[in-house]
């Protein structure tokens, strides 16, 4: 069965700093992964998707994520942090067969002035 | 274009009460689906369906009815509501096959008393 794991629950990053979210997913065939940002109160807005070719992904607001499938990996990234990007973050597996999303349990990232 | 359209996006019901959340999309996608989130869980799916007419199950999906009489419509029933219930529901449609968006709707926040 398809699963999806984020290891971190929170992470607190100072503003202009560096990120990195983890996610490891397991699915047997090619994976199609998505991250996704919910600010509070808010619905789910789509960061990047990764369906094929490059392994590195270049999405909205300054995010970027690369496929490993050694590791079964699909971290997201960006280079500085801005305090607007305090939310909560989502990485999710798709099984295209029906549609359906697989995700993992989230990381909210809180930003530091 | 409206995209995912799903009301009410606020709800208070008490213990007991039945209701439906309304899910519809003007895109003419095949697969629509219901998740519901819940803090430390992520998104996790309760119905989908692939066309009109055709339902299944997903991996919560005791306590909702859903049928799919129309492609445009998706429509979730809470049957007798329960605290269990309290979540946030997210609505979602999208073609079949691999390299498609997967639109949300934007979230209807149920409170059951």
């Amino acid at each position: 069965a398809q699963s999806v794991t984020q290891p971190d629950i929170h992470i607190t990053v100072s503003e202009g700093a560096s990120l990195e979210l983890r996610c490891n997913y397991s699915y047997g065939a090619t994976p199609y992964l998505f991250w996704y940002v919910q600010s509070p109160g808010q619905g789910l807005q789509l960061l990047l998707k990764y369906f094929s070719g490059d392994t590195l992904v270049q999405g909205i607001k300054g995010f970027e994520a690369e496929f490993k499938r050694s590791q079964s990996s699909f971290n997201l990234r960006k280079p500085s942090v801005h305090w607007s990007d305090a939310a909560e973050y989502f990485c999710a597996v798709l099984n295209t067969g029906f549609q359906k999303l697989v995700f993992g349990t989230g990381t909210r990232l809180l930003v530091s002035p | 274009n409206a995209g995912v359209t799903q009301t009410p996006k606020f709800q208070v019901l008490k213990t007991g009460q039945s209701m439906t959340l309304q899910c519809a999309q003007d895109m003419n996608h095949e697969y629509m689906s219901w998740y519901r989130q819940d803090p430390g869980m992520g998104l996790r799916l309760i119905h989908y369906s692939v066309g009109a007419g055709i339902t299944d199950q997903g991996e919560v999906p005791n306590g909702y009815n859903v049928s799919r009489s129309t492609t445009e419509d998706f429509p979730l029933r809470l049957l007798s509501a329960a605290p269990s219930q309290t979540s946030v529901y997210f609505c979602a449609s999208s073609y079949g096959g691999s390299g498609n968006t997967i639109y949300f709707g934007e979230g209807s926040w149920l409170t059951v008393v």
